[in-house]
């Protein structure tokens, strides 16, 4: 059984339009889950991380975990062509230093 | 900003050679660790260093793979016999993490590995 399943997309959106990103999980021993954004050829980049169930907002971004269900989202608001790119979660155990990603859902947001 | 620095951003190699990938990590940080990328799947973890030691490894991680920190700013991953299907892009990273938080990870640009 896979830890993390995510849908590969292609997610395509207009500018301006609300996204939703979403996982599940696998592995009840998550305490950490975080949303890395990578560009073409280039390296995650951590946009968010979320503490166990609950939700957690940062400019037009917001995390929402769902522990009971192992369930991981990720919402754009106002979404631009820059946020174009792959999306990756990730979720991690207290007690190891290994992050456990998702395959990534690659977002298309069209001016 | 401080960064994560690799090198080189893509090597070619035969099968069977020897290929070191070099890291320099962000200079206060605790923990390095090495990702792989295969080509259209998941990044996968391989290892975490901390203290001069390997902390945490995967199954991938197995005796043809070794890490280094050969001095105080580099971190070194080597592939002892390369084989086609280390063909990936690899992924070092640091972070600052203290026991019992969470240490965002920093990732480099990646070193893509092509084995022939």
């Amino acid at each position: 059984q896979k830890e993390v399943e995510q849908d590969p997309g292609p997610l395509s959106v207009p500018e301006g339009a609300i996204v939703s990103l979403n996982c599940t999980y696998s592995n009840s021993a998550f305490q950490y889950f975080m949303w890395y954004r990578q560009y073409s050829r280039k390296g995650p980049e951590l946009l968010m991380y979320t503490y166990s169930s609950g939700n957690k907002e940062d400019g037009r971004f917001t995390a929402q975990v769902d522990k009971s269900s192992k369930y991981i989202s990720l919402f754009i608001r106002d979404s631009q062509p820059s946020d174009s790119a792959t999306y990756l979660c990730a979720g991690r155990d207290t007690g190891r230093r290994a992050l456990t990603f998702g395959s990534g859902t690659r977002l298309q947001v069209q001016p | 900003e401080p960064e994560v620095t690799q090198t080189p951003s893509h090597q070619v190699t035969q099968m069977g050679q020897e290929v070191i990938l070099r890291c320099v990590p962000i200079s206060n940080h605790l923990y390095f660790y090495w990702y792989r990328q295969i080509l259209g799947q998941k990044v996968e973890f391989l290892v975490s260093f901390y203290n001069n030691e390997i902390s945490e490894k995967s199954e991938i991680f197995d005796d043809q793979f070794s890490v280094e920190r050969p001095d105080g700013s580099n971190f070194t991953l080597k592939i002892r016999s390369t084989k086609l299907e280390d063909s990936a892009m690899y992924f070092c990273a640091s972070s600052d993490e203290n026991s019992g938080g969470f240490g965002e990870l920093f990732f480099g640009e990646g070193s893509r590995l092509t084995v022939l």
